[in-house]
């Protein structure tokens, strides 16, 4: 495997369930990006990881749990989540946070809420 | 804060014809500048990117575009488009020297007909 790779590529979960989407990256990285894509929305940053610290959080409903175990994984654990969840969810890597690198985006997760 | 706007949600276009998709910015700091592309079921892309030098910056695919510091503007432009150009394109800005954060656009889609 190369660059970003995300599982599942879709879900469909209830809103009483929990699941969690998988992120690795293949390139040697020291920060990963979760972000969220709608429908007629703007991207928006979720979390940001640098060294497998949280460095940032932007108002994430506390539904949203993410994870950074080690530099090359990120999860985003999710439970009882409403249907204005229901997006795209991308995550991303850079070489770090501190220097303007390009990010690497996976191909996303493509979530529905039932 | 900083924040961009893509005037276009869509733009339909002839193959073989010049397409200019518009991103205008608003910072009170100097920024970075980037067009990312997202094709079908895939993740974002970089085209290309501003961080100094030239204004006039040359990205993959044929692709350029112009930093125009005046009108806050970092249009995207290619002569001669090509059925495969179909996808969106997103502008997005980050700020000097606060860590590699990227704001997005909402996007314009490029619709390229034969």
């Amino acid at each position: 495997e190369t660059g970003v790779t995300q599982t599942p590529r879709h879900l469909v979960m209830g809103m009483t369930n929990k699941k969690s989407l998988k992120c690795e990256q293949h390139l040697g990285h020291n920060a990963m990006y979760w972000y969220k894509q709608s429908a007629k929305k703007p991207l928006e940053l979720m979390f940001v990881y640098s060294l497998e610290e949280r460095v940032e959080n932007n108002s994430v409903p506390s539904r949203f749990s993410p994870e950074c175990p080690n530099s090359s994984h990120l999860f985003l654990h999710l439970h009882t989540l409403q249907p204005e969840d229901s997006a795209l969810y991308l995550c991303a890597s850079s070489q770090d946070r501190q220097t303007t690198y390009e990010q690497y985006f996976g191909p996303g997760t493509r979530l529905t809420v039932t | 804060a900083q924040s961009v706007t893509q005037l276009d949600s869509q733009v339909p276009v002839f193959e073989e014809a010049p397409v200019e998709l518009r991103c205008n910015y608003s910072s009170s700091v100097s920024v970075y500048l980037f067009w990312y592309v997202q094709y079908p079921n895939q993740g974002l892309q970089l085209l290309l990117k501003y961080l100094s030098g030239s204004t006039l910056v040359k990205g993959i695919n044929g692709f350029e575009a112009e930093f125009n510091k005046s009108q806050t503007s970092f249009h995207l432009r290619k002569p001669s488009v090509h059925i495969s150009d179909t996808a969106e394109y997103f502008c997005a800005v980050s700020v000097h020297n606060a860590g590699n954060m990227l704001t997005f656009g909402g996007g314009t889609r490029l619709m390229v007909k034969p």
